[in-house]
Protein backbone atom coordinates (compact mmCIF):
# COMPACT_ATOMS: atom_id res chain seq x y z
CA UNK A 1 0.00 0.00 0.00
CA UNK A 2 1.21 3.25 -0.83
CA UNK A 3 1.31 5.89 1.74
CA UNK A 4 2.69 9.73 2.69
CA UNK A 5 3.82 11.39 6.22
CA UNK A 6 4.06 14.89 6.77
CA UNK A 7 5.10 14.63 10.06
CA UNK A 8 4.38 18.71 10.59
CA UNK A 9 1.29 20.35 11.05
CA UNK A 10 2.60 23.39 10.98
CA UNK A 11 5.95 25.10 10.19
CA UNK A 12 6.74 28.80 11.17
CA UNK A 13 10.07 31.03 9.64
CA UNK A 14 10.50 34.06 9.42
CA UNK A 15 10.77 35.95 6.41
CA UNK A 16 13.86 35.73 4.59
CA UNK A 17 14.55 32.28 6.19
CA UNK A 18 14.96 29.09 4.51
CA UNK A 19 12.06 26.70 4.96
CA UNK A 20 11.71 22.96 4.85
CA UNK A 21 8.58 21.45 4.72
CA UNK A 22 9.20 17.40 5.38
CA UNK A 23 7.47 14.81 3.60
CA UNK A 24 8.34 10.68 3.89
CA UNK A 25 6.96 8.28 1.63
CA UNK A 26 6.12 4.16 1.30
CA UNK A 27 5.75 2.84 -2.04
CA UNK A 28 5.74 -0.78 -3.48
CA UNK A 29 7.90 0.24 -6.93
CA UNK A 30 9.19 3.28 -7.95
CA UNK A 31 7.71 6.89 -6.30
CA UNK A 32 6.50 9.45 -8.84
CA UNK A 33 6.26 12.08 -6.08
CA UNK A 34 4.78 15.41 -5.96
CA UNK A 35 4.61 18.96 -4.12
CA UNK A 36 1.07 20.86 -3.96
CA UNK A 37 0.11 24.18 -2.68
CA UNK A 38 -3.16 25.19 -1.33
CA UNK A 39 -4.74 28.92 -0.70
CA UNK A 40 -7.79 28.85 1.51
CA UNK A 41 -11.09 27.52 0.05
CA UNK A 42 -9.00 26.85 -3.24
CA UNK A 43 -7.99 24.34 -5.56
CA UNK A 44 -4.77 22.67 -5.61
CA UNK A 45 -1.67 24.45 -7.31
CA UNK A 46 0.87 22.24 -8.47
CA UNK A 47 4.65 22.80 -7.43
CA UNK A 48 6.87 20.21 -9.02
CA UNK A 49 7.03 16.58 -9.09
CA UNK A 50 10.20 13.84 -9.05
CA UNK A 51 9.87 11.02 -11.28
CA UNK A 52 13.86 10.05 -12.26
CA UNK A 53 16.72 11.63 -12.62
CA UNK A 54 18.80 14.69 -10.55
CA UNK A 55 17.29 14.31 -7.45
CA UNK A 56 17.16 18.08 -6.45
CA UNK A 57 13.94 19.17 -8.35
CA UNK A 58 13.00 22.67 -8.91
CA UNK A 59 9.67 24.51 -9.44
CA UNK A 60 7.46 27.17 -9.20
CA UNK A 61 7.95 30.25 -6.77
CA UNK A 62 11.40 28.89 -6.01
CA UNK A 63 10.26 26.01 -4.58
CA UNK A 64 12.67 22.86 -4.95
CA UNK A 65 12.88 19.40 -3.32
CA UNK A 66 15.38 16.52 -2.99
CA UNK A 67 14.85 13.08 -3.68
CA UNK A 68 16.35 10.38 -1.30
CA UNK A 69 15.73 7.29 -1.85
CA UNK A 70 17.99 5.52 1.24
CA UNK A 71 15.70 7.77 3.65
CA UNK A 72 12.11 7.78 1.17
CA UNK A 73 12.31 10.89 1.82
CA UNK A 74 10.82 14.16 -0.74
CA UNK A 75 11.46 17.41 1.38
CA UNK A 76 10.59 21.14 0.51
CA UNK A 77 12.83 23.79 0.14
CA UNK A 78 13.06 27.61 -0.38
CA UNK A 79 16.07 29.47 0.40
CA UNK A 80 14.32 32.62 1.01
CA UNK A 81 10.63 32.37 2.83
CA UNK A 82 8.14 35.16 1.78
CA UNK A 83 4.81 36.16 3.63
CA UNK A 84 3.11 35.14 0.68
CA UNK A 85 4.29 31.44 0.42
CA UNK A 86 2.16 31.18 3.53
CA UNK A 87 -0.29 27.91 2.51
CA UNK A 88 -1.25 24.62 3.03
CA UNK A 89 1.31 22.03 1.42
CA UNK A 90 0.50 18.87 0.45
CA UNK A 91 3.25 16.01 -0.29
CA UNK A 92 1.39 13.16 -2.43
CA UNK A 93 2.84 9.88 -4.11
CA UNK A 94 1.79 7.12 -6.63
CA UNK A 95 3.71 3.94 -7.55
CA UNK A 96 5.21 5.34 -11.34
CA UNK A 97 4.32 1.65 -12.71
CA UNK A 98 0.76 1.82 -11.86
CA UNK A 99 -0.11 3.89 -14.20
CA UNK A 100 -3.84 4.02 -13.63
CA UNK A 101 -3.73 4.86 -10.08
CA UNK A 102 -4.48 7.98 -8.30
CA UNK A 103 -2.32 9.98 -6.01
CA UNK A 104 -2.25 8.98 -2.46
CA UNK A 105 -1.70 12.79 0.08
CA UNK A 106 0.00 13.22 3.31
CA UNK A 107 -1.98 15.34 5.72
CA UNK A 108 -0.64 18.22 4.65
CA UNK A 109 1.70 20.71 6.40
CA UNK A 110 0.48 25.05 7.21
CA UNK A 111 3.58 26.95 6.56
CA UNK A 112 3.17 30.16 8.38
CA UNK A 113 6.04 32.70 7.33
CA UNK A 114 6.26 36.16 9.40
CA UNK A 115 7.30 39.44 8.11
CA UNK B 1 -2.92 22.99 -21.66
CA UNK B 2 -4.03 20.49 -18.65
CA UNK B 3 -7.23 22.17 -17.18
CA UNK B 4 -10.38 21.08 -15.40
CA UNK B 5 -13.18 22.71 -14.72
CA UNK B 6 -15.76 22.16 -11.54
CA UNK B 7 -19.49 23.08 -11.75
CA UNK B 8 -20.27 24.66 -9.82
CA UNK B 9 -17.69 26.35 -7.37
CA UNK B 10 -20.19 26.13 -4.84
CA UNK B 11 -23.11 24.84 -3.69
CA UNK B 12 -25.85 25.37 -0.70
CA UNK B 13 -28.60 23.03 -0.78
CA UNK B 14 -31.08 21.57 1.90
CA UNK B 15 -30.90 18.36 3.98
CA UNK B 16 -32.19 16.09 1.54
CA UNK B 17 -32.08 17.16 -1.72
CA UNK B 18 -29.88 15.35 -4.32
CA UNK B 19 -26.68 17.73 -5.87
CA UNK B 20 -24.64 17.11 -9.09
CA UNK B 21 -21.27 18.50 -9.61
CA UNK B 22 -19.52 18.46 -13.10
CA UNK B 23 -15.38 18.12 -13.64
CA UNK B 24 -14.32 18.53 -17.13
CA UNK B 25 -10.90 18.45 -18.92
CA UNK B 26 -11.39 21.27 -21.13
CA UNK B 27 -8.34 20.63 -23.38
CA UNK B 28 -7.73 16.99 -23.21
CA UNK B 29 -9.21 14.04 -23.26
CA UNK B 30 -9.32 11.51 -19.96
CA UNK B 31 -10.11 7.91 -19.50
CA UNK B 32 -9.54 8.29 -15.56
CA UNK B 33 -11.26 10.71 -13.19
CA UNK B 34 -10.81 10.88 -10.05
CA UNK B 35 -13.36 11.98 -6.73
CA UNK B 36 -11.35 13.52 -3.71
CA UNK B 37 -12.73 14.92 -0.77
CA UNK B 38 -11.61 17.41 1.28
CA UNK B 39 -12.44 18.30 5.10
CA UNK B 40 -11.32 21.82 6.46
CA UNK B 41 -7.78 21.66 7.27
CA UNK B 42 -7.44 18.08 6.34
CA UNK B 43 -6.22 16.15 3.73
CA UNK B 44 -7.73 15.27 0.59
CA UNK B 45 -9.29 11.39 0.60
CA UNK B 46 -9.95 9.55 -2.17
CA UNK B 47 -13.33 8.67 -2.73
CA UNK B 48 -13.74 7.10 -6.57
CA UNK B 49 -11.47 6.43 -9.53
CA UNK B 50 -13.78 7.02 -12.41
CA UNK B 51 -13.21 5.33 -15.93
CA UNK B 52 -15.36 6.71 -18.70
CA UNK B 53 -17.62 3.94 -19.95
CA UNK B 54 -17.45 1.91 -16.95
CA UNK B 55 -18.53 1.29 -13.16
CA UNK B 56 -16.70 3.86 -10.86
CA UNK B 57 -14.33 2.06 -8.55
CA UNK B 58 -15.07 2.73 -4.63
CA UNK B 59 -12.51 3.11 -1.77
CA UNK B 60 -13.46 1.57 1.47
CA UNK B 61 -16.10 3.34 3.30
CA UNK B 62 -17.70 5.14 0.21
CA UNK B 63 -21.36 4.61 -0.08
CA UNK B 64 -21.95 4.41 -4.06
CA UNK B 65 -25.35 4.75 -3.55
CA UNK B 66 -24.96 7.60 -1.90
CA UNK B 67 -22.39 9.54 -4.24
CA UNK B 68 -23.09 8.29 -8.06
CA UNK B 69 -20.59 8.86 -10.44
CA UNK B 70 -21.09 9.09 -14.35
CA UNK B 71 -18.33 9.51 -16.43
CA UNK B 72 -20.31 9.16 -19.81
CA UNK B 73 -17.23 10.79 -21.87
CA UNK B 74 -13.63 11.34 -22.06
CA UNK B 75 -14.21 14.90 -21.18
CA UNK B 76 -16.93 14.46 -18.47
CA UNK B 77 -17.12 12.97 -15.15
CA UNK B 78 -20.33 13.95 -12.55
CA UNK B 79 -20.84 13.22 -8.78
CA UNK B 80 -23.75 13.21 -7.45
CA UNK B 81 -24.41 13.52 -3.60
CA UNK B 82 -27.88 12.34 -2.94
CA UNK B 83 -30.20 13.00 -0.11
CA UNK B 84 -27.59 15.05 1.03
CA UNK B 85 -26.96 15.92 4.92
CA UNK B 86 -25.25 17.90 6.75
CA UNK B 87 -21.96 15.40 7.37
CA UNK B 88 -22.04 15.78 3.76
CA UNK B 89 -20.74 19.25 3.48
CA UNK B 90 -17.14 19.46 2.54
CA UNK B 91 -15.01 20.50 -0.47
CA UNK B 92 -15.21 18.07 -3.00
CA UNK B 93 -12.02 18.41 -5.59
CA UNK B 94 -11.79 16.34 -8.90
CA UNK B 95 -8.43 15.25 -11.39
CA UNK B 96 -8.67 14.04 -14.57
CA UNK B 97 -5.66 11.87 -16.13
CA UNK B 98 -4.61 11.92 -19.71
CA UNK B 99 -5.62 9.07 -21.76
CA UNK B 100 -2.93 6.48 -22.68
CA UNK B 101 -1.60 4.26 -20.12
CA UNK B 102 1.73 6.05 -20.01
CA UNK B 103 2.84 6.04 -16.67
CA UNK B 104 4.01 9.41 -16.94
CA UNK B 105 0.75 10.93 -17.44
CA UNK B 106 -0.06 13.05 -14.30
CA UNK B 107 -3.26 14.18 -12.44
CA UNK B 108 -4.69 17.56 -13.00
CA UNK B 109 -6.99 18.47 -10.36
CA UNK B 110 -9.94 21.04 -10.75
CA UNK B 111 -10.70 24.09 -8.60
CA UNK B 112 -13.07 22.23 -5.76
CA UNK B 113 -16.76 22.49 -5.00
CA UNK B 114 -17.55 23.66 -1.88
CA UNK B 115 -20.86 22.03 -0.78
CA UNK B 116 -22.52 23.45 2.43
CA UNK B 117 -25.94 21.20 3.43
CA UNK B 118 -28.32 22.97 5.41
Amino acid sequence: AQSVAQPEDQVNVAEGNPLTVKCTYSVSGNPYLFWYVQYPNRGLQFLLKYITGDNLVKGSYGFEAEFNKSQTSFHLKKPSALVSDSALYFCAVRDFNQAGTALIFGKGTTLSVSS
Amino acid sequence: GAVVSQHPSRVICKSGTSVKIECRSLDFQATTMFWYRQFPKQSLMLMATSNEGSKATYEQGVEKDKFLINHASLTLSTLTVTSAHPEDSSFYICSAKLAGGSSYNEQFFGPGTRLTVL
